[in-house]
């Protein structure tokens, strides 16, 4: 099936830097892709959408600003936690579509990246 | 609306026995349904979907049911081995939210006992 692989599976940095966190898919297109954010014990929480070549769509609550998403091609979508701090210490997963589908196509998800911030 | 930060109900079975793991949908006008399994530490990984044209669908050892009529999805794993500890999350899709994410259940955790 379909691959998405996300990069790095796991960062730790101090507080006040900012981390990047990327989303491929491997073997297919995507021009929508999906961030998320889960706390130990609990579903996942959509942040934002992001769209190739346009801004990404931010779900009540999130910071764009502190969030900053990229989806410059079919195949890439970024993750910045700008300034981070401890509280930004999450499970970060991201999800995509293949475009060539259905628009009721599965989802396929990465691995997910796990931040700690010091 | 999206399922946000509700804490995970648990099933707890023993090995070899059959589990049923219960979603409740929230779209009546849903048509597409996803369960997920996802380990700790790793991204949700498909299993098996079902779309609103029918009542039953069996995979390997899985098989979701889907009743409309009270809007209900259930995952049924048969033979549970210890492999199959994880958390399930149902998804769902219809008009509303076509190309866009899905709506994810909150969540079941799954202990298989030794």
């Amino acid at each position: 099936g379909a691959v998405v692989s996300q990069h790095p599976s796991r960062v730790i940095c101090k507080s006040g830097t900012s981390v990047k966190i990327e989303c491929r898919s491997l073997d297919f297109q995507a021009t929508t892709m999906f961030w998320y954010r889960q706390f130990p014990k609990q579903s996942l929480m959509l942040m934002a959408t992001s769209n190739e070549g346009s801004k990404a769509t931010y779900e009540q609550g999130v910071e764009k600003d502190k969030f900053l998403i990229n989806h410059a091609s079919l195949t890439l979508s970024t993750l910045t936690v700008t300034s981070a701090h401890p509280e930004d210490s999450s499970f970060y997963i991201c999800s995509a579509r293949d475009s060539g589908t259905f628009n009721t196509g599965e989802l396929f998800f990465g691995e997910g990246s796990r931040l700690t911030v010091l | 609306g999206e399922s946000v930060g509700l804490h995970l109900p648990t099933l707890s079975v023993q090995e070899g026995d059959n589990s049923i793991i219960n979603c409740a949908y929230s779209n009546s006008a849903s048509d597409y349904f996803i369960w997920y399994k996802q380990e700790s530490g790793k991204g949700p990984q498909f299993i098996i979907d079902i779309r609103s044209n029918m009542d039953k669908r069996q995979g390997q050892r899985v098989t979701v049911l889907l009743n409309k009529t009270v809007k209900h999805l259930s995952l049924q794993i048969a033979a549970t081995q210890p492999g199959d500890s994880a958390v399930y999350f149902c998804a769902e899709m219809g008009p509303d939210n076509y190309g866009q994410n899905f709506v994810f259940g909150p969540g079941t955790r799954l202990s298989v006992l030794p």
